[in-house]
């Protein structure tokens, strides 16, 4: 079974800093996806990010981007110039690629970000 | 295009009584997702529907949980003599041919059974 692993429970970053996020997961599989999702307070869990593992360049959205180390099985997430409106629960989540439709997902348990003004 | 949404977005409900949520998925999103949130963890999936087919219902926390998704459109999650133990978020995610990678979330549901 997979598991992923975030072990810091809350970050706080200065507002334009950069914050790094970290993740680790495991896994036997060679084939699979990994995600960062956006929790903000009350509202609705949002995709940031998503890496595929078969490609070795790192996905890069905007302001956010991933360090994904496959051998190491590590994915964090880097955001840089930190807004207020970035404060939320983050969330690294693994997929299983399998044809014809994938896993569903395998969350870690989160990271609070709080960005300060 | 609306996003997933679901019904009621709180429910309070006395231990032992029936609840059941409804979960409408975005429209030609042919596969939808239940999963659990408790406070401070990630979701945990519960189960998953491809069309009106259930796929996967192992992780059905007992046999007191129950979904359904009669015509392939929205789903509904049941639970049956509720438990304090059951008091969570309950989201629904909903995705389609070819891109089952990008998961659409819903705002969920969440219980509280006191």
């Amino acid at each position: 079974a997979q598991t992923v692993t975030q072990s810091q429970p809350e970050m706080s970053v200065q507002e334009a800093e950069t914050v790094t996020l970290s993740c680790t997961y495991d896994t036997s599989e060679n084939n699979y996806y990994l995600f960062w999702y956006k929790q903000p307070p009350s509202r609705q869990m949002i995709l940031v990010i998503r890496q595929e593992a078969y490609k070795q360049q790192n996905a890069t959205e905007n302001r956010f981007s991933v360090n994904f180390q496959k051998a190491a099985k590590s994915f964090s997430l880097k955001i840089s110039d930190s807004q207020l409106g970035d404060t939320a629960m983050y969330f690294c989540a693994f997929m299983k690629h399998v044809y014809p439709g994938n896993t569903p997902l395998v969350f870690g348990k989160g990271t609070r970000l709080s960005v300060i003004a | 295009d609306t996003g997933v949404s679901q019904d009621p977005r709180h429910k309070i409900t006395k231990r032992g009584q029936n609840v059941t949520f409804r979960c409408d998925p975005i429209s030609e999103h042919n596969r939808l997702y239940w999963y659990r949130q408790t406070l401070g963890q990630g979701p945990e999936f519960l189960t998953y529907f491809q069309n009106e087919a259930q796929l996967e219902k192992s992780r059905l926390l007992s046999d007191r949980f129950s979904a359904e998704r009669p015509k392939g459109s929205f789903s509904t999650l049941e639970i049956q003599r509720t438990e304090q133990g059951d008091s969570a978020m309950y989201l629904c995610a909903s995705t389609r041919e070819p891109f089952f990678n990008e998961q659409y979330f819903g705002p969920g549901t969440r219980l509280t059974v006191t």
